[in-house]
């Protein structure tokens, strides 16, 4: 399996409302990404797990909140988003030795805030 | 700041053409460089990478990539274009010693009949 698989494809949710989005991968991969990507925009690191733990946070605001239950999985839990939050969610995994780097993208989940 | 530039936003040729996508990077060390193509709604593909030894780096679909320190450059070819290549494509590299993939602002690929 050499896949990154991201649940739902599409979301669309209110502004009051709590969703997840969900990413899982089997090659075995240590290290786990969001990024966010508005139109016509490079992809934004969002957040980084290193063997289950957050190793990075780029200053993200609470509304998001990310969580590895374990090493194939990827969460995204969104609360209270605003319309702008609207975009291109990307998951993504690889080994976190630099040698043998290389993300390995899902195919993103495009959410809709209302 | 750690950076990689792309100066061309939008990239039009024919198909069997050349092409050559230019990346332009900042940083002292050598830096782990990449090139990522994205299709229209979809996810990132990995096309090739360079970490260090050989500056001529080959990839998938057809595509290599040439580091050159001196001109801090790892700019993507392909020699012979084809219409499945139009897509949006994105340099990259890893900062310091973080996990931190960043990518450039991306050059948009048209590929005409």
């Amino acid at each position: 399996d050499t896949e990154v698989t991201q649940t739902p494809k599409h979301l669309v949710m209110g502004m009051t409302n709590k969703k997840s989005l969900k990413c899982e991968q089997h090659m075995g991969h240590r290290a786990m990404y969001w990024y966010k990507q508005k139109a016509k925009k490079p992809p934004e690191l969002m957040f980084v797990y290193s063997y289950e733990k957050l190793s990075i946070n780029e200053s993200v605001p609470s509304r998001f909140s990310p969580e590895c239950p374990n090493s194939s999985l990827l969460n995204l839990h969104l609360h209270a988003l605003q319309p702008e939050d609207s975009a291109l969610y990307l998951c993504a995994s690889s080994q976190p030795d630099r040698d043998a780097y290389g993300y390995t993208f899902g195919s993103g989940t495009r959410l809709t805030v209302v | 700041a750690q950076s990689v530039t792309q100066p061309d936003i939008h990239i039009t040729v024919s198909e069997g053409a050349s092409l050559e996508l230019r990346c332009n990077y900042s940083y002292g060390a050598t830096p782990y460089l990449f090139w990522y193509v994205q299709s229209p709604g979809q996810g990132l593909q990995l096309l090739l990478k360079y970490f260090s030894g050989d500056t001529l780096v080959q990839g998938i679909k057809g595509f290599e990539a040439e580091f050159k320190r001196s001109q801090s450059s790892f700019n993507l070819r392909k020699p012979s274009v084809h219409w499945s290549d139009a897509a949006e494509y994105f340099c990259a590299h890893l900062t310091g010693n973080t996990d931190k993939l960043i990518f450039g602002t991306g050059t948009r690929l048209q590929v005409f009949p």
